[in-house]
């Protein structure tokens, strides 16, 4: 495609409901990055995956959050038992990562708001 | 450093004049930096960048200054209009590092 791709692009559910946040990267790119945004806020990193090396989970807020990304294909967000403050854009983007030297390609966010 | 849980900083500039963007980076080894332009509802986009290894990048209407010394990055936009009107983030780079590194974001605002 074109450009990082993520759907849904909104998403209202229920404290306690699990949600599930996908996102297609730009084929070929090797690295994926999920960010969490709060409104008026900044960028706040989560989960990195970066080719067949471990992902780096070191952002995740709680246990209730966990990624999938299966090869350099689709990555998925899961958030589990939803709680108001987890109400936020999440945003995902991809990069290829040449020689040390990466430019991430962002895709237009999922709004998600826990009511 | 990663921003998180700050409200942006806010820079507020007539249409026509210059704007300077800062931001402070924290790695000393950080090899490339990128600057992001996020307007709103949008995800970020690229603007520019430059490597460690120059002081000054210009792009249309933009340019970027490095200084290494003191770990400061700076965008200047020429002649602001209001499309210029978003959040920018710069982000830091280095050799061997698992991912980049976003700054807090700065808040741009065009006055008419």
């Amino acid at each position: 495609g074109a450009g990082v791709s993520q759907s849904p692009s909104n998403k209202v559910t229920e404290k306690g409901k699990d949600v599930e946040l996908r996102c297609d990267p730009i084929s070929g790119h090797t690295a994926l990055y999920w960010y969490r945004q709060r409104l008026g806020q900044g960028l706040e990193f989560l989960i990195y995956f970066q080719g067949n090396s471990a992902p780096d989970k070191s952002g995740l807020p709680s246990d209730r959050f966990s990624a999938e990304r299966t090869g350099e294909s689709v990555s998925t967000l899961t958030i589990q038992r939803t709680q108001q403050e987890d109400s936020a854009v999440y945003l995902c983007a991809s990069s290829l990562y040449i020689l040390g030297y990466e430019k991430l390609f962002f895709g237009s966010g999922t709004q998600l708001s826990v009511l | 450093g990663e921003s998180v849980g700050l409200h942006l900083p806010t820079l507020s500039v007539q249409e026509g004049d210059n704007s300077i963007i800062n931001c402070a980076y924290s790695n000393s080894a950080s090899d490339y930096f990128i600057w992001y332009k996020q307007e709103s509802g949008k995800g970020p986009q690229f603007i520019i960048d430059i490597r460690s290894n120059m002081d000054k990048r210009q792009g249309q209407r933009v340019t970027v200054l490095l200084n290494k010394t003191v770990k400061h990055l700076s965008l200047q936009i020429a002649a602001t209009q209001p499309g210029d009107s978003a959040v920018y983030f710069c982000a830091e780079g280095s050799p061997g590092a698992q991912k980049l590194v976003f700054g807090q974001g700065t808040r741009l605002t065009i006055n008419p």
